[in-house]
């Protein structure tokens, strides 16, 4: 257990739903992270979150909307998604920006 | 761009023996991170190397970051079936607050 933690764990959805995925980390951090990690991709960061603030964004498609309410929780709000979306999508926190990344155990997304 | 690069993809040994990754960056890097991903699990901070020349050890881990701080290396001695895994190495660059992971090796262990 990280302290971080990622809802749901798996998730199967048509290419016109709409779906959330949250992430709460219990460690007090101020930077929170999106990533998106599939077969044959390395980690691809998706959203970087400075003191609630978005400090990053990858060229990320804007079916693709985070939203970070708090310095504990992360949304990634997701619609319209497409199959090639498919992948584990994964959550980490760290104390600062470049300290070291505490991940969740991510959520397993399926577009069908 | 930015790059952080890790030889080889894939590794394949028989336990007992030694596997070695590398981790290269274009820029030179203010620190260095390993993770290690086991399979169907999520990364896992291993260890951050700061000092040019700078190696630690985790029992049978050994991680060294370059004199010119732009390559790092993780060698792990007389491989164990639970070291089966993904390794990352992610460097920040002196220039930026951002950190880039590489692309991870998988280490495969046949007993």
């Amino acid at each position: 257990e990280t302290g971080v933690t990622q809802t749901p764990r798996h998730l199967v959805m048509g290419m016109t739903n709409k779906k959330s995925l949250k992430c709460e980390q219990h460690l007090g951090h101020n930077a929170m992270y999106w990533y998106k990690q599939s077969a044959k991709k390395p980690l691809e960061l998706m959203f970087v979150y400075s003191l609630e603030e978005r400090v990053e964004n990858n060229s990320v498609p804007s079916r693709f909307s985070p939203e970070c309410p708090n310095s504990s929780h992360l949304f990634l709000h997701l619609h319209t998604l497409q199959p090639e979306d498919s992948a584990l999508y994964l959550c980490a926190s760290s104390q600062e920006q470049s300290y070291e990344q505490y991940f969740g155990p991510g959520t397993r997304l399926t577009v069908t | 761009g930015q790059q952080v690069m890790q030889i080889p993809q894939y590794q394949h040994v028989q336990e007992g023996e030694d596997f070695t990754t590398y981790c290269n960056s274009s820029t030179t890097l203010s620190n260095i991170q390993w993770y290690k991903q086991r399979p169907g699990g999520h990364p896992v901070f291993l260890i951050q190397l700061v000092k040019s020349g700078e190696v630690k050890k985790q029992k049978r881990l050994t991680f060294q970051f370059g004199e010119a701080k732009k390559n790092s290396s993780l060698h792990i001695t007389a491989t164990q079936t639970t070291d089966v895994g993904t390794y990352f190495c992610a460097g920040k660059p002196s220039n930026t607050g951002k950190l880039i992971f590489g692309q991870g090796t998988t280490l495969q262990v046949k007993p």
